[in-house]
């Protein structure tokens, strides 16, 4: 089981390029998160997909972000004309159910991030 | 507003010195809290959920215990290969379950 996938590991833009990072979840998992941890920040929540579907996009900046979980493919966190303060580590994770099934194996696993660097 | 606060923010030990990270959380109605760990680099690695007051979990040198307004991870003896930052989350009732509130993290460094 190759765990939660993402792709580039690092990725560096300069300002006003448009940066896509790509997540794989788990096989077997539906569900899949994207989280930001800026520099000397902690992990903080962007959006939540289904696949096809937006459920919770509460934690995205309004604009310039979005995120997609096509039927077939990757998830896609996809940042337009990215600033300086975009760059950060972006993190995927995924779970076999939704996060409202509290049972210990409904764990929420994480790949091992996207790092973007904005010049 | 659900908040996490991790203390001390970095704690350094010599191998076998025993010690307690800490997690103070306000949420509105805790669903469940979590322990990962995370090396640099590298995603999270999941440790521990907890659901209620009271409740305990040990994995190895490793055990988390959880109040109603904090929770633990106690560390046993520990050796060079735990160093790593330790993070705490809670998952709320009201803001929805598919969201994890993290703390900043506790970076633990285990000298030989």
């Amino acid at each position: 089981n190759a765990g939660v996938m993402q792709n580039p590991r690092h990725l560096v833009r300069r300002r006003g390029q448009e940066a896509r990072l790509r997540c794989s979840p788990m096989k077997g998992h539906s569900h899949v998160y994207w989280y930001r941890q800026l520099p000397e920040e902690g992990l903080k929540f962007m959006v939540y997909l289904q696949k096809e579907n937006i459920i919770d996009e509460s934690g995205m900046p309004k604009e310039r972000f979005s995120a997609e979980f096509p039927k077939e493919g990757p998830s896609i966190l996809r940042i337009q004309q990215v600033v300086r303060g975009d760059s950060a580590a972006y993190f995927c994770a995924s779970s076999p159910l939704s996060m409202g099934h509290n049972s210990g194996a409904n764990v929420l696993t994480f790949g091992a991030g996207s790092r973007l660097t904005v010049l | 507003e659900d908040q996490v606060t991790q203390s001390p923010e970095a704690l350094r030990l010599q191998e076998g010195e025993s010690s307690s990270l800490n997690c103070s959380y306000t949420v509105s109605g805790l669903r469940g809290l979590f322990w990962y760990r995370q090396d640099p680099g590298k995603g999270p690695e999941f440790l521990f959920t907890l659901y209620s007051a009271g409740e305990e979990k040990e994995k190895e040198r490793l055990k988390a215990t959880l109040t109603k307004k904090e929770s633990f991870l106690h560390i046993t003896a520990p050796k060079p290969e735990d160093s790593a930052t330790y993070l705490c989350a809670v998952q709320s009732i009201i803001q929805g379950a598919q969201k994890l509130v993290f703390g900043q993290g506790t970076r633990l460094t285990i000298n030989p």
